[in-house]
């Protein structure tokens, strides 16, 4: 069964400090990832994905993500962190097909000046 | 911009009333998911749809708990008889193609007293 953990439920930096959010998957066969970003009473967006196309990936708001087998990980980084990407985020791998999406508990991101 | 349409935003009802949350999902997506988000639970499964037919629905409460899909542009998900612990915001999402991501909606917050 495939399952994702996210390492620390909330993450603190400051504004213009790196970020880094922490993912790390279990898969039986080759896992399809996404990283989604949650605002306050809003829905999920998707930020990126991997498909196996290629290892960095990169998404919305100057996000991006290293798939790395070797460590089952999935993080998520951001050189300069904003304001504006305060919120919530999640790790997903996408299992058996169908678009089903098993997702972690998520990460909350405070951004302070 | 195409977008997954859940309606209502917000309901509130006593114990042991009916409620019934609708999505309409992105025109041409045949898969259709229900989610539900709890602080406790995080984001858990509840049920998903492919052309219409429901494939899971494992993660429901089957006493209490249904989803439908009348036709292509409408999901439904009911709760008779309501109960505190049903308090959450369910999401529903649509895909079109395996592995492909998922598109959310706003969600309904439904808190039953």
């Amino acid at each position: 069964a495939q399952s994702v953990t996210q390492l620390g439920s909330h993450v603190s930096v400051s504004e213009g400090a790196l970020v880094l959010l922490r993912c790390n998957y279990s898969s039986s066969v080759p896992p399809y990832l996404f990283w989604y970003v949650q605002y306050p009473n809003q829905g999920l967006q998707l930020l990126l994905k991997y498909t196996s196309a290629a290892t960095l990936v990169k998404g919305i708001n100057g996000f991006e993500a290293e798939f790395k087998k070797s460590e089952t990980s999935f993080h998520l980084t951001k050189p300069s962190a904003h304001m504006s990407d305060a919120a919530e985020y999640f790790c997903a791998v996408s299992s058996g097909g169908y678009n089903k999406l098993i997702f972690g508990a998520g990460t909350r991101l405070a951004v302070h000046p | 911009d195409a977008r997954v349409t859940q309606t209502p935003r917000h309901k509130v009802t006593e114990m042991g009333q009916e409620v019934t949350m609708r999505c309409q999902p992105i025109l041409g997506h045949n898969t259709v998911f229900w989610y539900r988000q709890t602080m406790m639970q995080g984001l858990e499964l509840l049920a998903y749809f492919r052309n219409r037919a429901p494939l899971d629905d494992s993660g429901m409460p089957k006493d209490r708990f249904s989803a439908e899909m009348p036709d292509a542009t409408l999901a439904t998900l009911k709760i008779q008889p309501s109960e505190p612990r049903d308090s959450a915001v369910y999401f529903c999402a649509s895909g079109f193609k395996d592995n492909s991501p998922l598109h959310f909606g706003n969600g309904t917050r439904l808190t039953v007293t």
